[in-house]
């Protein structure tokens, strides 16, 4: 079965300082991989997306995430943080066609970013 | 903005009775994906509709229905609403491609509370 884990619960940066939130995921074939933003009371936000290609992914507002195959991970990533980054973060799996195309979630990481 | 909208924004709703949500898709998508997000949770599938058909169904009982139109507008539909329906309803859209490379794009959402 198909899998993500974001395995911290909270992330908390000094703005200016680079973050990382983490993902691991399982799945069998080529991951289809993307993260997602959530701001209080919103829907989600497309960040980026990684299915082939360079292992390295740039999306929107400076974000940016690395796919490892071999550590099954694909940690975001941005070199300086906003107080404006502050938000819940969901990294998901999309399954195949023949699996109803559907997004796995993983249970989000709520990043802070203080001033 | 993503292009998706959803209505209504908020719904107070009594145990037992019927809903439904609506979902306007970004113009072109042919498919729509309906999740459900308990607080604190990541979403969680429900089902997704291609071309007016459903696709793909997640771990949810029949009670919850959807539609499809042909101008790509959807409904969610719920009978028989239960307390632990209370949650954030959020619907994707997304063009189908070849070689399963589309994103989904999110609506607002709808928060439906059942008392």
């Amino acid at each position: 079965a198909q899998s993500v884990a974001q395995p911290e619960d909270q992330v908390n940066v000094a703005e200016g300082n680079p973050l990382t939130v983490k993902c691991t995921y399982s799945v069998s074939g080529n991951p289809y991989l993307f993260w997602y933003v959530q701001y209080p009371n919103r829907g989600l936000q497309f960040l980026l997306k990684y299915i082939t290609g360079d292992n390295l992914v740039k999306g929107s507002y400076g974000f940016e995430a690395e796919f490892n195959k071999s550590q099954t991970s694909f940690h975001l990533k941005k070199p300086s943080a906003l107080v404006s980054d502050s938000a819940l973060y969901f990294c998901a799996v999309r399954t195949y066609y023949n699996q109803g195309g559907k997004l796995i979630f993983g249970q989000g990481t709520e990043l802070s970013v203080k001033p | 903005e993503t292009g998706v909208t959803q209505s209504p924004t908020h719904l107070i709703k009594t145990r037992g009775q019927q809903v439904t949500l609506r979902c306007s898709s970004q113009s072109g998508h042919n498919t729509v994906s309906w999740y459900q997000q308990a607080l604190g949770q990541g979403p969680q599938f429900i089902f997704q509709y291609y071309r007016e058909e459903e696709n793909g169904r997640g771990n949810f009982p029949p009670r919850f229905s959807g539609l499809q139109f042909p101008n790509y507008s959807s409904e969610l539909n719920v009978n028989a609403l239960e307390l632990d329906d209370s949650a954030l309803y959020l619907c994707a859209s997304s063009l189908r491609l070849a070689g399963g490379q589309e994103t989904q794009y999110f609506g607002p959402g709808t928060r439906l509370l059942v008392l």
